[in-house]
């Protein structure tokens, strides 16, 4: 248990829905990084909070949107979904807004269909 | 594209044998990192590298930063099948963590 910890496991959704990712950070960690991973594009960073804040943009679709919460949970929407977005999606978490080591959840596993 | 570059993408050898994963990059990164992930699982970072010309040894694993801090290798000794994942480096740059594709490593007994 790396103490971040990432709900659901997995996600199975039509085209055109939305869902809601979530993550719990590791205890004392002020930011929270998302990243998507596909067979064909690796883990792509797409969006990082620090201590409720956004901090840093990366490649995230306009369709998708994050926050981070006052208690520093952080929740991913994805909307409209494509069978594209069918990926993993990880949340990882560092204790400062520039950091050399994160520390990752198990990741939710979207299939879209 | 990548920013990174790691090669070879698949790396299979038998147990004892060694080797080693390169990770490249045109640009200059304040730390690099070695995570390594299994299947299921989120990667699991190794060691954070920071110092060009920098070399870390954790037990039969040695990591080397190069000396522009564009660079990277990561060297097994005598590997072992619990060694086997895929291996990520990541290079830090203006808040940023950016991955390699990765190059899966399997070790066959």
């Amino acid at each position: 248990d790396s103490g971040v910890t990432q709900t659901p496991k997995h996600l199975i959704t039509a085209t055109g829905q939305r869902v809601t990712l979530r993550c719990s950070p590791r205890s004392g960690d002020l930011s929270v990084y998302w990243y998507q991973q596909s067979l064909d594009q690796g883990l792509q960073f797409l969006i990082q909070y620090y201590n409720g804040e956004e901090r840093a943009k990366g490649n995230i679709l306009e369709r998708f949107s994050a926050q981070q919460f006052p208690d520093l949970h952080s929740e991913l929407n994805l909307s409209s979904l494509e069978l594209g977005d069918s990926a993993l999606y990880f949340c990882a978490s560092s204790a400062r807004v520039v950091d050399y080591g994160y520390t990752f959840g198990s990741g939710t596993r979207l299939t879209v269909v | 594209t990548q920013l990174l570059e790691q090669s070879p993408q698949f790396l299979s050898i038998q147990e004892g044998e060694n080797l080693t994963v390169y990770c490249n990059s045109s640009s200059v990164f304040s730390s690099l990192q070695w995570y390594r992930q299994e299947p299921g699982e989120g990667p699991v970072l190794l060691v954070t590298v920071v110092t060009g010309g920098e070399v870390k040894k954790l037990k039969r694993l040695t990591f080397q930063f190069g000396d522009a801090r564009k660079d990277s290798s990561l060297h097994i000794t005598a590997a072992q099948p619990g060694d086997t994942g895929l291996y990520l480096c990541a290079g830090a740059s203006w808040g940023k963590l950016q991955f390699g594709a990765g190059t899966q490593v399997v070790v066959t007994p």
